[in-house]
């Protein structure tokens, strides 16, 4: 089946700092979402992206489907912003890797 | 709009006990999954409904586990008998068709 795989498995920012999440994927998707699971363990939905870019506040996402990846963009990160990241990929189900577990320290 | 919802939110039984979690989608939602997230991993489908048939089962524990939609809107996962390994958190998602997904607060299991 296709493998999701996303890096760094762990961050710890300083409050206001910027990062990037990688997820890579074996194979060609149908679509692409971005999930934010925060400490009372709730998936939020951040992005739908299949391809191309799209932003949300703070907040931007990249998937390049010929390439297989996609990338989460955090600027000025908060403490808020700390928990796990999710991305996961459709192929007739939703598949997830395992997680960005991030932390923003004030 | 409503979101989808979970019930109930924190559940602890001993082994070889039952429990079940209600599920209630996003209205005009078709199509409804239930993931299990075990501790430090990513959330693992183990059914999923397309109005009040199954689409994909294969990887719910059919010895112990069950699920039914039975008028296409509400769903219920039940576990019997419960081991230990069943701790995890239940979560229940739902989509307009199968597009994107819209996940509820989740059902956290305690097995001891």
């Amino acid at each position: 089946g296709i493998q999701v795989e996303q890096s760094p498995p762990d961050l710890i920012l300083q409050e206001g700092a910027n990062s990037t999440l990688r997820c890579n994927f074996s194979d060609s998707v149908n679509n692409l979402q971005w999930f934010h699971q925060n400490p009372w363990g709730q998936l939020i939905n951040l992005f739908y992206i299949p391809s191309g870019t799209k932003q949300n506040g703070r907040l931007s996402a990249t998937t390049v489907a010929t390439e297989r990846y996609s990338l989460l963009y955090i600027s000025s990160s908060q403490t808020t912003d700390s928990g796990v990241y999710f991305c996961a990929v459709w192929t007739g189900k939703l598949i997830f890797g395992q997680g960005t577990t991030l932390q923003v320290k004030p | 709009e409503a979101g989808v919802a979970q019930s109930p939110r924190y559940k602890i039984i001993e082994k070889r006990q039952s429990v079940a979690f209600w599920c209630n989608p996003i209205s005009g939602h078709a199509t409804l999954y239930w993931y299990q997230q075990i501790l430090g991993q990513g959330p693992k489908l183990l059914i999923q409904f397309q109005n009040n048939g199954v689409v994909d089962d294969s990887q719910l524990p059919k010895d112990r586990f069950s699920a039914e939609r039975l008028k296409g809107v509400d769903s219920t996962l039940k576990i019997q008998p419960a081991k230990l390994e069943d701790s995890a958190v239940y979560l229940c998602a739902s989509s307009f068709d199968t597009g994107e997904l819209f996940f509820g607060e989740g059902s956290r299991l305690t097995v001891l």
